[in-house]
């Protein structure tokens, strides 16, 4: 079945401390998001990607960093520069020409501090 | 800029009774407007879609209709299930574009 993985499920970052949060998906779809929920809130966007080697920052994009080497992955990395990182990350997708087209979900990946 | 408003939760009912969620935008052109659900601890699912004025999306008994007069897509289900509690999305697709613009979120509680 075709569909987007995040890992890991659950991370814990220290004081200082980079983390990277895996998305892979093997639904073929050309762009990738990543957003932020805090508890009780709705979705904020924090990057995206239309095409490989090509990204864009989001509404909260400060503390944060991106690649994308490969079609099928979209890795976010927490940098210590975000000081108050702990909540709920969602990685997404969508086909190409995708305005009549909803977004893919991955399930997820929650952040704490240590 | 476009944007999507839909109403503050949490909405508590009893198993069974009549489910409306409001739901309006604001948008320039004739975007494609969604309703996705959230169960606890996981991502985001697509429930429903319309793409045009008048269209009405339906799935597992939501339904929601565009209404371009009113900007509106108020999600409603006629029975609803201790199942069907969950945190319901509003959210619009900008024509032609790649992004999404959700509402906050609605929560919904089910009691049995």
């Amino acid at each position: 079945d075709g569909g987007i993985t995040q890992s890991p499920k659950y991370l814990f970052r220290k004081e200082g401390q980079n983390v990277t949060l895996s998305c892979e998906q093997n639904l073929n779809h050309d762009a990738m998001y990543w957003y932020r929920q805090d508890p009780g809130q709705g979705l904020r966007l924090i990057y995206y990607s239309q095409i490989v080697n090509d990204f864009q920052k989001g509404d909260i994009a400060e503390g944060y960093s991106v690649s994308r080497e490969k079609k099928e992955s979209f890795p976010l990395t927490v940098t210590s520069a975000q000081k108050n990182p702990t909540a709920f990350y969602l990685c997404a997708s969508i086909v190409a020409g995708g305005s009549n087209q909803p977004q893919h979900f991955g399930d997820g990946t929650r952040l704490s501090i240590l | 800029g476009n944007s999507v408003t839909q109403m503050e939760g949490p909405v508590t009912l009893s198993e069974e009774a009549f489910l409306t969620i409001n739901c309006t935008y604001t948008a320039t052109g004739y975007p494609s407007l969604f309703w996705y659900v959230q169960y606890p601890g996981e991502g985001l699912q697509l429930l429903l879609k319309a793409t045009k004025a008048d269209d009405k999306g339906s799935n597992k008994g939501f339904e929601a209709t565009y209404r371009k007069e009113t900007t509106s897509f108020h999600l409603e289900k006629g029975s609803v299930q201790v199942s069907d509690s969950a945190v319901y999305f509003c959210a619009l697709s900008d024509q032609g574009g790649f992004k999404t613009i959700f509402g906050a979120g609605t929560r919904l509680f089910v009691k049995a």
